[in-house]
C-alpha cells in the first residue's frame, strides 16, 4: 500500500527565513508522481508541482524549489524568503500511475506553516 | 469557466437525515474524484469517475454513501443516515484524461456537520 509522511505538524518561521517541509513515501510502484499542494484557509486545494519517478531532477520556481531523492524516497519541499502569504497547510501527495493521467492519490496528513511578521 | 464549483459550502445536518452534495467538474474535464477531509488530516479518496462511468470506489465509501455522474459532466454525493462520523469536508476535483497530465483541479469542498 502507499504511504505519505509529513513528520513535521506544524513549523512556525518568522517572515524572510527560508523553511523547509520534508515528505517522505513509500510505493511498490516503479512508475509514479509525486506532488505538492497548498491548502489555505479558504479550504480549496492548490496544485504547486507534479514530479514524476523517473525525473529526479531539482526544481525551482520562484521562491519555491523541490529536491526530490528517490534513493531516500523523499520529497522536499522549501520555501525561501518566507511572506505571510505563505501560512497554510501544505500536503505532500503520492499518485499511482496506471497509464492514461492522474489516478487515485494517498495524501501525507499535512504541514501547518505558520509565517510571523 | 472559473474552475470546479462544490455546493453547497457548507452543510448542517440532523444525524439520520439524508444529504447531496453536488460538484460542478471544469468543462471539458472527464475525470472526476470525490475525497474527504477530516480535520487534521489530508484528504481521503472516495471514489472517481471516468465519464459517467464509475472506475473506483475506496472501502471508505460505505453503503450509505453513492456517487453518481448520470451524463458525464456534474455529479452528487448522497449520504443517507448520517452519522457523526461522517463529519467532514468533501473535496471534488477534476482532470482532464491525457497521459502526462496530471493535474488535478480541486474545488473549495463542502463542510459537512452531522449534529
Amino acid at each position: 500500500a502507499q504511504k505519505v509522511t509529513q513528520a513535521q505538524t506544524e513549523i512556525s518561521v518568522v517572515e524572510k527565513e527560508d523553511v523547509t517541509l520534508d515528505c517522505v513515501y513509500e510505493t511498490r510502484d516503479t512508475t509514479y508522481y509525486l506532488f505538492w499542494y497548498k491548502q489555505p484557509p479558504s479550504g480549496e486545494l492548490v496544485f504547486l508541482i507534479r514530479r514524476n519517478s523517473f525525473d529526479e531532477q531539482n526544481e525551482i520556481s520562484g521562491r519555491y524549489s523541490w529536491n526530490f531523492q528517490k534513493s531516500t524516497s523523499s520529497f522536499n519541499f522549501t520555501i525561501t524568503a518566507s511572506q505571510v502569504v505563505d501560512s497554510a497547510v501544505y500536503f505532500c501527495a503520492l499518485s499511482e500511475s496506471l497509464g492514461g493521467g492522474y489516478q487515485k492519490v494517498t495524501f501525507g496528513t499535512g504541514t501547518k506553516l505558520q509565517v510571523i511578521p | 469557466d472559473t474552475g470546479v464549483s462544490q455546493n453547497p459550502r457548507h452543510k448542517i445536518t440532523k444525524r439520520g437525515q439524508n444529504v447531496t452534495f453536488r460538484c460542478d467538474p471544469i468543462s471539458e474535464h472527464n475525470r472526476l474524484y470525490w475525497y474527504r477531509q477530516t480535520l487534521g488530516q489530508g484528504p481521503e479518496f472516495l471514489t472517481y469517475f471516468q465519464n459517467e462511468a464509475q472506475l473506483e470506489k475506496s472501502r471508505l465509501l460505505s453503503d450509505r454513501f453513492s456517487a453518481e455522474r448520470p451524463k458525464g459532466s456534474f455529479s452528487t454525493l448522497e449520504i443517507q443516515r448520517t452519522e457523526q462520523g461522517d463529519s467532514a469536508m468533501y473535496l471534488c476535483a477534476s482532470s482532464l484524461a491525457i497521459e502526462l497530465n496530471t493535474e488535478a483541479f480541486f474545488g473549495q469542498g463542502t463542510r459537512l456537520t452531522v449534529v
